[in-house]
């Protein structure tokens, strides 16, 4: 079983939708969680941590279920430039802050 | 602030030559760099994680004699291919933390290095 584990999708969404991804992690022990956005052939970049009360930033809202050991990530209003792969990222306890990447899920927006 | 270069961006050599990979940070000192792999369709994997001034820790299952890491200075990390074969061909993305490793999360991820390796 995979330590992190996405849905790789695609989800085809259009514009103005709401769309959730989840993310599953194996180990309970776990330290830090993050969304990263990649876009094709680019490296990936820092959306947003995940904190255990949830947080929001602007149209993302990201939450955390420790007990169930998943985190999601809703996207309101999605918007074209919304397209991109989104990576669930963990840093597990006693890892020396090692970041583990999910496979990412893929998101397609369209008019 | 906190960025962080790759050279070259793309690199296509012949299969059994040596390819070497800049990472540098531009505007801070880079205690850590991390030097990860992205094959297609899959997630990125770390293959080490070097501090400046001493050797690299590689993750299990990675060559630390097919892929030489050196970390010689605050501002650089290279990374060389040894006698590549296309099996090497991937994204190659470093990333880079003004902390130790094992300090609390910070890292900055240059724009990656794609190879193929023919």
């Amino acid at each position: 079983r995979k330590e992190v584990e996405q849905d790789p999708g695609p989800f085809n969404v259009p514009e103005g939708a709401t769309v959730a991804f989840n993310c599953t992690y194996s180990n309970s022990a776990s330290q830090s969680f993050f969304w990263y956005r990649q876009d094709c052939r680019k490296e990936p970049k820092l959306l947003m941590s995940v904190y255990s009360s949830g947080n929001e930033d602007g149209r993302f809202t990201a939450q955390l279920n420790r007990a169930s050991q998943y985190i999601s990530l809703l996207i309101r209003d999605s918007k074209l430039s919304d397209s991109a792969t989104y990576l669930c990222v963990v840093i597990f306890t006693g890892t020396a802050s090692k970041l583990t990447f999910g496979t990412g899920t893929r998101l397609q927006v369209t008019l | 602030g906190a960025v962080v270069s790759q050279h070259p961006s793309w690199v296509i050599c012949k299969s059994g030559t040596s390819v070497k990979i800049e990472c540098r940070s531009l505007d801070f000192q880079a205690t850590t760099m991390f030097w990860y792999r992205q094959f297609p369709k899959q997630s990125l994997m770390l293959m080490a994680t070097s501090n400046e001034g001493s050797k690299a820790t590689y993750e299990q299952g990675v060559e630390k004699d097919k892929f030489l890491i050196n970390h010689a200075s605050l501002t650089l990390s290279t990374l060389t291919v040894t006698s590549a074969h296309p099996e090497d061909s991937s994204f190659y993305i470093c990333s880079a933390s003004p902390r130790l490793a094992g300090s609390p999360y910070e890292q900055y991820f240059g724009p990656g290095t794609r190879l193929t390796v023919t």
